[in-house]
């Protein structure tokens, strides 16, 4: 079956204080590997799609990695507006109808 | 806006009550996808239909829920009998189908059950 599992669970930074949230898939056949942003009480908003390992993709702060087994968001100098849940989601060539299965999210915090 | 829309936003029923949600998606999407997400945790496939018709429904997806979309546009999720199991934030995505992969999610339906 396929698993998706991030890590960290919680990530508290100071403004200006980068770092990277990890994604490790289990899966046969990745057709893509998807990032989304949560905020509280709203529906996910589309960050990235990778296809392939070496992929890499980047939007303001945010740049997103591939591997054969993981995939790494990294977030560069945060700010205080990009405190959201980013999750991970993996599609399979077998999935009908390209359905995403999740992970867990990492909740990410940024203090001023 | 074009984007995915849901109503209602927020819905509260009691136990053994039954409710509908309905999910408008952008216009040109052919494909529309139903998850459940519980706090704290990532959404999880229920089902999804190519135009009007349904080709796939998870095993969440028990015999209390029926979803439909007639005539391949709009399309409502009922949960009938409700438990205070089924509360959650239900969403609905859409995506245009072929070798378009990326699902656009609406703001969800949040439910509580009583």
């Amino acid at each position: 079956e396929d698993q998706v599992t991030q890590s960290p669970e919680a990530l508290r930074l100071q403004e200006g204080e980068s770092s990277s949230l990890n994604c490790s898939y289990t899966v046969s056949g990745l057709r893509g590997l998807f990032w989304y942003r949560q905020d509280p009480g709203k529906g996910p908003e589309f960050l990235f799609t990778l296809y392939s390992a070496g992929e890499e993709k980047e939007k303001e702060r945010l740049k997103a990695t591939l591997t054969k087994k993981e995939s790494f968001l990294h977030i560069t100098a945060p700010k205080p507006e990009d405190s959201a849940t980013y999750l991970c989601a993996v599609q399979t060539r077998k999935a009908a109808g390209n359905k995403l299965t999740f992970g867990g999210g990492t909740r990410v915090l940024v203090k001023p | 806006d074009t984007g995915v829309s849901q109503n209602p936003r927020h819905k509260i029923t009691k136990r053994g009550q039954n409710v509908t949600f309905r999910c408008d998606p952008i216009s040109e999407h052919n494909r529309l996808y139903w998850y459940r997400q519980t706090l704290g945790q990532g959404p999880e496939f229920l089902t999804y239909f190519q135009n009007e018709a349904q080709l796939e429904k998870s095993r969440l997806l028990s015999d209390r829920f029926s979803a439909e979309r007639p005539k391949g546009s709009f399309s409502t999720l009922e949960i009938q009998r409700t438990e205070q199991g089924d509360s959650a934030m239900y969403l609905c995505a859409s995506s245009l189908g072929g070798q378009f992969y990326e699902q656009y999610f609406g703001p969800g339906t949040r439910l509580t059950v009583t």
